[in-house]
């Protein structure tokens, strides 16, 4: 099946900027998202692409996609104790309706 | 805007009993929905799509008749665990699909089966 990667932990300083990595296998994926998910709680959706895009900015967020390498990126700048979670990855297929997640990555703010 | 609700929140029930998780969209029309479950420090593995007036679609290695998916109207659909057993217990999530194929989660329920 398709595959959905992303390292578990990425610790940065307060202030500093975060950067996410995902990769991902699925060639025909159509979009991309960015879900952030914190102790105990549901899912909160931070961002999409569209796989016709390369980037896409929304305040602190920035997503970059390299559809040629299938590696997906996000950043958080002036990273917050607020913005401590588990960040998920997920792509859609083309032909699927449920999403693909990546095992999420931990989120850890020095301070 | 986009807002999805579940109920309950979290739920124990002991091994053998049913229990029904609803899953709502509050401020807009879903005709998808889907259902995911997600272990301890594990990532969401989706079990079905759930489309309004029809059949439910599961994935692979999910029982349809363990877990049975109503959705039967464009804001609610529920999920219902049957005969539930220990290893039964996990969060529980579901989805709604927006305009643009974004999913909008809801909460999560947390069944616990004793």
């Amino acid at each position: 099946g398709e595959d959905v990667e992303q390292s578990l932990f990425l610790s940065v300083r307060e202030g500093d900027s975060s950067v996410i990595n995902c990769t991902y296998t699925d060639s025909s994926s159509t979009y991309l998202y960015w879900y952030k998910q914190e102790p105990g709680a549901g899912l909160q959706l931070l961002t999409y692409i569209f796989s016709n895009m390369d980037m896409k900015q929304d305040q602190r967020l920035t997503v970059l996609l390299n559809k040629k390498d299938k590696h997906l990126s996000l950043r958080i700048a002036d990273t917050q104790t607020g913005d401590s979670a588990i960040y998920f990855c997920a792509e859609k297929g083309g032909g699927a309706d449920g999403l693909t997640f990546g095992k999420g990555t931990h989120l850890i703010i020095q301070p | 805007g986009a807002v999805v609700s579940q109920h309950p929140s979290w739920v124990i029930c002991k091994s053998g009993t049913s229990v029904k998780i609803e899953c709502r969209s509050l401020d807009f029309q879903a005709t998808t929905m889907f259902w995911y479950r997600q272990f301890p420090k594990q990532s969401l593995m989706l079990m079905a799509t759930s489309n309004e007036g029809s059949k439910a679609t599961y994935e692979q290695g999910v029982e349809k008749d363990k877990f049975l998916i109503n959705h039967a109207s464009l804001t609610l659909s529920t999920l219902t665990v049957t005969s539930a057993h220990p290893e039964d217990s996990s969060f529980y999530i579901c989805s709604a699909r927006g305009l643009n194929n974004e999913q909008f989660f809801g909460p999560g329920t947390r069944l616990t089966v004793l």
